[in-house]
């Protein structure tokens, strides 16, 4: 079976632009969450859904913005990037109450 | 913001000898997870202790959870190069909803 996937697995972009990452959860998995993780930091909660539906949202500026498909995957948006937004960025599918995190997607802003 | 505080922040270890790793938090909690990071690569989930438990074992793994004192440790049992890692403990708190947050971890070091 395959894991939580994702892509791109790297990304650089400039300041003032925006990103789409993507990410497909474990076969049967319905809810997605996504984290941040700067470096030397662990990770930090940016957004779950839920069948299509925001179930959580962490304390993150209106410049990040994600959605679910109808086949459960998900993409998480960032505009306007700033230098700060420089982080590993995690997908993670849940089954019960363990969450099963992808590679991540680099992201560095230049 | 993170809930948990992981101690030590590094440990660095020979083969063969036994790692432990400690967690605190804040609020109340569902459960607490363990996971390891290679690298600033994806996380891989080692273990998961639910409020009304107090130890688990997985292998050379061995979780305690102590909810009076807020607190979780990670035992590593003859360690090997490989276990090489990050190590962080993340929270289900009560009315997350199943939202992790994660300490900063531990990053432990196993020489051969």
């Amino acid at each position: 079976d395959a894991g939580v996937t994702q892509s791109p697995t790297h990304l650089i972009k400039t300041r003032g632009q925006h990103v789409t990452l993507r990410c497909s959860p474990i076969s049967g998995h319905k809810s997605v969450s996504w984290y941040q993780q700067v470096l030397g930091q662990g990770p930090q909660f940016i957004f779950q859904y839920y069948e299509k539906e925001e179930r959580g949202r962490g304390n993150f500026p209106d410049r990040f913005s994600a959605r679910q498909f109808p086949n459960y995957s998900s993409e998480l948006n960032v505009n306007a990037l700033l230098l700060g937004d420089s982080a590993l960025y995690l997908c993670a599918s849940t089954e019960g109450n363990e969450q099963f995190f992808g590679p991540g997607t680099r992201l560095t802003v230049l | 913001s993170q809930q948990g505080e992981e101690d030590p922040q590094a440990l660095s270890i020979q083969e063969g000898e036994n790692a432990t790793m400690n967690c605190s938090y804040k609020t109340s909690i569902n459960n607490l997870q363990w996971y390891r990071q290679n690298s600033g690569r994806g996380l891989v989930h080692l273990i998961l202790i639910r409020s009304n438990e107090r130890e688990k074992h997985s292998g050379r793994l061995r979780v305690t959870l102590d909810t009076s004192k807020k607190s979780s440790s990670l035992l590593i049992t003859a360690s090997r190069a490989a276990d090489t890692a990050s190590y962080f403990c993340a929270t289900d708190s009560i009315g997350s909803q199943g939202n992790l947050i994660f300490g900063k971890g531990t990053k432990l070091s196993v020489k051969p």
